[in-house]
């Protein structure tokens, strides 16, 4: 099974400020697709980016890259609204579907 | 639109069983698989299994196989998960979520961008 470990576990930022998340992977996920998800409290997750796509509706400040082992998410420029926990999550031709821990983008 | 309701929340005893229901509207259900995600208090995101309605093809994680059961009834666009001899810790908040692989219109089974639409979560409860 392969294990994601997202990183930093929390990061402090201000509005306006640029977040960079990073997922790894224990094994090349060549594979397989990696998505990443937003969730608020109380609220279910989001899609926001997967298969190297930015979901519908999504806003272009969010951006996503990597291949093989590494992946980042990006948020160019925080707005008050994206602080939240994002979670990576791996699904392909080989289940399990594992997700990441999560990071949480609070505020500075 | 595009919408999944779940069914409503559930305090259940140890040893028991629970059974959670996704209805789906606004869209082909048979044409997407549904994935099962739980959320135990404070917790992150696990993911529990997929169906495909149109095959009854299913995906179980390990840790739950034996314990867990995913059917679909395309005759009412409903999905459901049932999880046997609960414990304390499937405590959680169970979601399902349409994909993230689909059914494109020439009939190839391929990967979506991933869960793009979530049913609203079912808190199950587990407590003696």
């Amino acid at each position: 099974e392969i294990v994601l470990t997202q990183s930093p576990g929390t990061l402090s930022l201000s509005p306006g400020e640029r977040a960079t998340l990073s997922c790894r992977a224990s094994q090349s996920v060549s594979n397989s697709y990696l998505a990443w998800y937003q969730q608020k409290p109380g609220q279910a997750p989001r899609l926001l980016y997967g298969a190297s796509s930015r979901a519908t509706g999504i806003p272009d400040r969010f951006s996503g890259s990597g291949s093989g082992t590494d992946f980042t998410l990006t948020i160019s420029r925080l707005e008050p609204e994206d602080f939240a926990v994002y979670y990576c999550h791996l699904y392909g031709s080989s289940p399990p579907w594992t997700f990441g821990q999560g990071t949480k983008v609070e505020i500075k | 639109q595009v919408q999944l309701l779940q069914s409503g929340d559930e305090v259940k005893k140890p040893g028991a069983s629970v059974r959670v229901s996704c209805k789906a509207t606004g869209y082909t259900f048979s044409s997407y698989g549904i994935s099962w995600v739980r959320q135990a208090p404070g917790q992150g995101l696990e993911w529990m299994g997929w169906i495909s309605p149109y095959s009854g093809n299913t995906n179980y994680a390990e840790l739950l196989q034996g314990r867990v059961t995913m059917t679909t009834d395309t005759s009412t666009n409903t999905a459901y998960m049932e999880l046997r001899s609960l414990r304390s810790d499937d405590t959680a908040v169970y979601y399902c979520a349409r994909g993230p692989y689909y059914y494109d219109s020439h009939g190839y089974y391929r990967a979506g961008m991933g869960s793009d639409y979530w049913g609203q979560g079912t808190l199950v409860t587990v407590s003696s």
